[in-house]
């Protein structure tokens, strides 16, 4: 009955290195999504994912990787993290992609790049 | 562009009615929603409004709808110390991608 997790919740790092998050779910749905948060932006979306191999931008991609070789996992990869990129990050699910599905989320990772 | 307006701070007394609002900009969504945030947690759906209705109530919560503003509010009866968090509205366009407020925080005192 996990849900939705995401890993790690709190994360320090530095200018340059690449970091990973992680969301995993454990539902099944076919539609996943990171987003990002902000002061003042609410969430705002990176990449989502319609199904395993099939992903596409959001809103604010720039400087992000994703993949999805597993319905569900989703990790999401800044490659060369910068500070622009401190943020809290809310990993969600749901069981499709229409605009009659519901969308559940993690409980996020706080992300600090020094 | 997409956008949704909210207001970014409510202070109320405890047993009070709150009332959160916000402004959306694309007439096409289908679902409206308010999600909840609590400390250091993630996002969890109130409730939502389809597009056709006016207004829907779920307990101590009413939701009013005005399509030819493009206005939505959010009631919350008898608010109780528990009802502090951040509450965001959101749209939803195609392909399930919903577009957030910067959030409204309540604060609920005695």
């Amino acid at each position: 009955d996990a849900g939705i997790t995401q890993s790690p919740r709190y994360k320090i790092t530095e200018t340059g290195r690449q970091v990973t998050l992680m969301c995993h779910q454990t539902w099944s749905h076919s539609y996943m999504f990171w987003y990002r948060q902000d002061l003042g932006h609410g969430l705002r979306l990176i990449y989502y994912s319609a199904a395993a191999d099939i992903t596409d931008k959001g809103e604010v991609p720039d400087g992000y990787v994703v993949s999805r070789s597993k319905t569900e996992n989703f990790p999401l990869t800044l490659e060369s993290a910068t500070r622009s990129q401190t943020s809290v990050y809310f990993c969600a699910s749901s069981e499709e992609g229409g605009t009659f599905f519901t969308q559940y989320f993690g409980p996020g990772t706080r992300l600090l790049v020094l | 562009g997409e956008d949704v307006e909210q207001s970014l701070f409510l202070s109320v007394r405890e047993g009070d009615s709150s009332v959160i609002n916000c402004t959306y900009t694309d007439s096409s969504s289908t679902y409206l929603y308010w999600y909840k945030q609590e400390p250091g947690a993630g996002l969890q759906l109130l409730t939502y409004i389809f597009s056709n209705m006016d207004m829907k109530q779920d307990q101590r919560l009413t939701v009013l709808l005005n399509k030819k503003d493009k206005h939505l509010s959010l009631r919350i009866a008898d608010t109780q110390t528990g009802d502090s968090a951040i509450y965001f509205c959101a749209e939803i366009l195609s392909l399930g991608k919903l577009i957030f407020g910067a959030g409204t925080r309540l604060a609920v005192h005695p």
